[in-house]
């Protein structure tokens, strides 16, 4: 059974710091979502990584992907309050399980002034 | 550009009535998603659709049945409402082999009285 695992479960950041959340998961994969959730609304997706070493950036935030380690990483570049939100990462194992994702338990994030 | 709407946004039930959410998208996704979420343990798969015509157990699906009308649109019927189906309920579509990810709803949050 595929278990995704985040930490931290709370993150609570001055603004300006630099942080970064762990997405670890138990079985191979190749594809992993990160996903970010307001308060009351939807997902938002953020990334995509489809390869062992794929690296993507947007603003403040970079994802990274280690299918080796089965290690994704979420590296939060100098803090600022619009950041504050729920980050998931979401695991495909592919083969017959193909499409189905496996959440972690999500990292709400609180950056201060 | 909707992308996946559903119906209805909120709902309160009496244990052992049954509803039906609905889930439409519009972007000619193949696949389609019914997950839930809890506080603190991330989303959950209850039922998916690969392809129209074609439907699968999730990871939580006692309690559900799903109906893939047509290629846009797939419905969560739950029969007898217990406490323990309260949440907040998401329909998801996608274009599997495409690599876009994921496009979640609005979401129904649920309560079972």
């Amino acid at each position: 059974e595929l278990k995704v695992e985040q930490n931290p479960l709370f993150l609570s950041m001055q603004e300006g710091k630099n942080y970064t959340i762990y997405c670890n998961y138990s079985t191979t994969s190749d594809r992993l979502y990160w996903y970010r959730q307001d308060p009351g609304k939807s997902l938002e997706s953020l990334f995509v990584l489809l390869s062992n070493g794929a690296v993507k950036q947007e603003g403040r935030l970079m994802a990274s992907l280690d299918t080796k380690a089965r290690l994704s990483t979420l590296h939060i570049t100098a803090a600022v309050h619009d950041l504050s939100a729920t980050y998931f990462c979401a695991v495909d194992i592919g083969g017959t399980s193909y499409g189905k994702l496996t959440f972690g338990q999500g990292t709400i994030l609180t950056v201060h002034p | 550009n909707a992308g996946v709407t559903q119906t209805p946004k909120f709902q309160v039930l009496k244990t052992g009535q049954s509803m039906t959410l609905q889930c439409a998208q519009d972007m000619n996704h193949n696949s389609m998603y019914w997950y839930r979420q809890d506080p603190g343990m991330g989303l959950r798969l209850i039922y998916y659709s690969a392809s129209e015509g074609t439907t699968d157990k999730g990871e939580v699906p006692n309690g559900y049945n799903v109906s893939r009308l047509n290629k846009r649109e797939f419905s969560l019927r739950l029969e007898s409402a217990a406490p323990s189906q309260t949440s907040v309920y998401f329909c998801a579509s996608s274009h599997l082999g495409v690599g876009n990810g994921y496009t979640f709803g609005s979401g129904t949050r649920l309560t079972v009285v």
